[in-house]
């Protein structure tokens, strides 16, 4: 079955160190791969999605399909990184139409 | 302002007593989905939509009704609300599962 596994519930970094978030997925086809953040009293929001190759707010992530990783990376944490994370996987369901399906989620602790 | 509404944001009830949760969006989205927030669960699907009059179980649909009767409109339904049904449940919008996901403010759900 397709699944997202975020292997961490907890990661707590000092500021000004570096944060990967992991993300391994699984699915045969083609994966549509998305990064979601809740920050404390807010919905979640999108904070980016591999098919636009692009750093939100420093933070990038490289979809590798060898791996079926998708790790989300920032090189420097800042105290308003302090959110959870997840990851999110987008796929082409057996009898037609997609589905959108998330990981367990990471709580990120940005510390001073 | 294009958005994901919820009703109501919190909500207490008793075991066994019918309750609607709604939830409207106006950005004309096709894709409309229910999940509920379990601490080290993540995010769990409970039902979706791909277009009107076309819903389809998601991961934990036992104990929930769903209905699109409306594109903007996608209301979640407990029959007989029991105390595991107590949860955060967001519900969320998308042009399609592969695009942007907007997401609600969250319904906080206690079921005594």
């Amino acid at each position: 079955a397709q699944r997202v596994t975020q292997p961490e519930k907890l990661l707590s970094v000092f500021k000004g160190a570096p944060v990967e978030l992991k993300c391994n997925y699984s699915y045969s086809g083609s994966p549509e791969l998305f990064w979601y953040v809740q920050y404390s009293r807010q919905r979640l929001q999108l904070l980016l999605r591999h098919i636009s190759r692009e750093s939100i707010k420093g933070f990038t992530a490289d979809l590798n399909k060898g791996e079926t990783s998708f790790h989300l990376k920032k090189p420097f944490a800042q105290e308003e990184d302090s959110a959870m994370y997840y990851c999110a996987l987008s796929y082409i369901l057996t009898g037609g139409g997609n589905k959108l399906t998330f990981g367990t989620g990471t709580q990120l602790k940005v510390e001073l | 302002e294009a958005q994901v509404t919820q009703n109501p944001r919190y909500l207490i009830t008793v075991t066994g007593k019918k309750l609607t949760v709604t939830c409207s969006q106006n950005m004309n989205h096709e894709y409309m989905s229910w999940y509920r927030q379990d601490p080290g669960l993540g995010l769990r699907q409970i039902y979706y939509s791909m277009n009107v009059e076309a819903t389809d179980k998601g991961d934990v649909p036992e104990g929930y009704k769903v209905s699109r009767k409306e594109k903007r409109n996608f209301p979640l339904i407990l029959e007989s609300p029991s105390p595991n049904q107590t949860s955060l449940y967001f519900c969320a919008s998308s042009l399609v599962p592969n695009t942007e996901a907007f997401f609600g403010q969250g319904t906080r759900l206690t079921v005594v």
